[in-house]
């Protein structure tokens, strides 16, 4: 069954660095997503992604982040300048269609440490 | 950002016990309610999607079924076995298309 992979598993990093997490969607979807999850709270939007550009971000979304579909197969969220609570776990997910019967499939997530 | 409730937070039962589990929302946003189960280290997988009021989904000894109007979704799972064990996720595929999760239910099923 397809999957969507996600590199690495768990990153850490030091605060102030910038890290990018890799994501290679389902080949044939063309919706990707980024959510997050701090540790002991829920699964947060951060962004969606189409026809090579943002098409909804959330509040959290702000300058620091950034996302890149760079070779038509990876998916990256780029975070500048890290912060002791960008430390989350990152999920990664994409879609054939939007809209209500779109089944999202999730990767696996990569845990970000930032120490 | 609306608010989605699952409840209980965790819960544990012996095998071949029935449970439930429920998850609450704002009505007045909803598109459709996702069902996802979660294993530790693993992705989350799509159970169910729900769109109409009164809809009832299964898969097997798990099922779903749905309340727009009062904004509620319980998940069923029949004669639980262990590997039933995993965190249980709803989430609100909102009108402004945006997914908002619940906080999980932790169900651990005992041999």
């Amino acid at each position: 069954e397809p999957e969507v992979t996600q590199t690495p598993s768990h990153q850490v990093t030091q605060m102030g660095q910038e890290v990018i997490l890799r994501c290679v969607p389902i080949s044939n979807h063309l919706y990707f997503y980024w959510y997050r999850q701090i540790l002991g709270q829920k699964v947060e939007f951060l962004v969606s992604f189409y026809n090579n550009e943002i098409s909804e971000k959330s509040e959290i979304f702000d300058d620091q982040f950034s996302v890149e579909r760079p070779d038509g197969s990876n998916f990256t969220l780029k975070i500048r300048s890290t912060k002791l609570e960008d430390s989350a776990m990152y999920f990664c997910a994409s879609s054939y269609l939007q809209g209500a019967l779109a089944g999202y499939t999730f990767g696996s997530g990569t845990r970000l440490t930032v120490v | 950002i609306l608010n989605v409730e699952q409840s209980p937070q965790s819960l544990h039962v012996q095998e071949g016990d029935s449970t439930n589990f429920t998850c609450s929302f704002p009505s007045s946003n909803f598109y459709a309610l996702h069902w996802y189960r979660w294993e530790t280290a693993k992705s989350p997988e799509a159970l169910f999607v729900m769109t109409l009021n009164g809809d009832e989904k299964k898969k097997g000894r798990i099922s779903a079924t749905l309340n727009t109007k009062e904004g509620y979704s319980y998940l069923y799972i029949k004669g639980s076995q262990p590997e039933d064990s995993a965190t249980y996720l709803c989430a609100l595929h909102s009108t402004g298309n945006q997914f908002y999760f619940g906080t999980g239910t932790s169900l651990t099923v005992i041999p």
